[in-house]
């Protein structure tokens, strides 16, 4: 199957504190990314939908502004946290897809904490 | 109300059990319907993908899905320790994928 990687796998960092994580599609090009967020105990809920080349699209109640996304080639898309706060604390996922009929891939995930 | 409902469990049984998972919906708008399994700490794995009433077979694996009575489930046969795993079902319209809260499952040797 196709193989997403997320960097970095965990994260700490102090409050105020800017984060970037990166996604990456390591065996096919993915038009379109999606960015994840799960709390402990808690499902997956989908932040933002970015596309190649294009401004992301997020979810009703995610700062934009907060949570920065790029997605400037076909395999890799970033989101950076901005002046974290322990509140965003949490395990951040991506998934890829090819086309849109296709599944979404997901990424292993990435632990962030900030103190 | 909830998209999508699943019961978190946690549900335990013995190896080589049947194990029935299972997700009701509410929005008739979905055109996919899959299973992920999701170990601790890790990006969810696709098990099982469908897109119609009726039943598909993967190995031990068994998806079904009611459009009619918005019901889907997993049949797990025959399971074993190392399918002890958070269980999400996950349903798609447009391009948007909205998941269940997750069924933990442990399987006892």
């Amino acid at each position: 199957g196709a193989v997403v990687s997320q960097h970095p796998s965990r994260v700490i960092c102090k409050s105020g504190t800017s984060v970037k994580i990166e996604c990456r599609s390591l065996d096919f090009q993915a038009t379109t990314m999606f960015w994840y967020r799960q709390f402990p105990k808690q499902s997956l809920m989908l932040m933002a939908t970015s596309n190649e080349g294009s401004k992301a699209t997020y979810e009703q109640g995610v700062e934009k502004d907060k949570f920065l996304i790029n997605h400037a080639s076909l395999t890799l898309s970033t989101l950076t946290v901005t002046s974290a706060h322990p509140e965003d604390s949490s395990f951040y996922i991506c998934s890829a897809r090819w086309r849109a009929e296709d599944t979404q891939y997901f990424g292993p995930g990435t632990r962030l904490t900030v103190l | 109300q909830k998209e999508v409902e699943q019961d978190p469990g946690p549900l335990s049984v013995p190896e080589g059990a049947i194990v029935s998972l299972n997700c009701t919906y509410s929005n008739s708008a979905f055109q996919y319907f899959m299973w992920y399994r999701q170990y601790s700490r890790k990006g969810p794995e696709l098990l099982m993908y469908t897109y119609s009433s009726g039943n598909k077979e993967d190995g031990r694996f068994t998806a079904q899905v009611d459009k009619s009575s918005k019901y889907i489930s997993l049949f797990i046969r025959d399971s074993q320790p190392s399918d002890s795993a958070t269980y999400l079902c996950a349903m798609e319209y447009g391009n948007k994928l909205v998941f269940g809260a997750g069924t933990i499952l442990r399987v006892k040797s």
